[in-house]
């Protein structure tokens, strides 16, 4: 059984241009949540979705920030006219109710040149 | 009221010390306290979860006290090793928080 599966590993993207980050959750969890980790700092909660739906997105900016949790494949965290302020580590994790055990992918590493 | 409060911030022990790592919540509606370790590079990785009906639940040489009263919750690391050696996240959610609220971490470094 495949953990969380997040790609890329890496993403370098030049100001001004977008990121599009990509997490597949666990088989059989139907419930996914972003975070973003700064260096030496915890895990700040994004957004919080469900197949097709966004059901908190309490923790995302109100610009620049999307993300989606389509029917079929994975869940995508979109970043528009990135800015150096957005070089983080973006972690998403899955689980199969809410309020139960979630595992974490790998990570997506942005760095905003 | 959404906060978890963690400490300390960073904790140095000998090898086969015991680690503990504190946390505290506000919420009275939380009713799910998972410890995440963070090796660097890489993900959380979920360790050992507590829910507010026990007051204490053991996983091998990792021990979670949770206290319901005083809205308290720690880790203990029996027997340290250099491999544990990371950072220690717990984590809160329940009631109407589908998502999890994070402390600030915890950098443990076991000396040989």
């Amino acid at each position: 059984n495949a953990g969380v599966m997040q790609n890329p590993r890496h993403l370098v993207r030049r100001r001004g241009q977008e990121a599009r980050l990509r997490c597949s959750p666990m088989k059989g969890h139907s419930h996914v949540y972003w975070y973003r980790q700064l260096p030496e700092e915890g895990l700040k909660f994004m957004v919080y979705l469900q197949k097709e739906n966004i059901i908190d997105e309490s923790g995302m900016p109100k610009e620049r920030f999307s993300a989606e949790f389509p029917k079929e494949g994975p869940s995508i965290l979109r970043i528009q006219q990135v800015v150096r302020g957005d070089s983080a580590a973006y972690f998403c994790a899955s689980s199969q109710f809410m309020n139960t055990e979630a595992f974490f992918g790998q990570g997506t590493r942005l760095t905003v040149v | 009221q959404q906060q978890v409060k963690q400490s300390p911030q960073s904790l140095i022990v000998q090898k086969g010390g015991i680690p503990i790592i504190n946390c505290a919540y506000e919420n009275t509606a939380f009713d799910y306290f998972p410890w995440y370790q963070q090796f660097p590079g890489k993900g959380p990785a979920l360790l050992i979860a507590i829910r507010p009906d026990v007051s204490e639940k053991k996983e091998g040489r990792f021990t979670i006290s949770f206290n319901k009263s005083a809205k308290q919750f720690s880790l203990h690391i029996m027997d340290s090793q250099p491999g544990d050696s990371a950072t220690y996240f717990c984590a809160a959610g329940g009631g109407s928080q589908g998502n999890l609220i994070f402390g600030k971490g915890t950098k443990l470094s076991v000396k040989p």
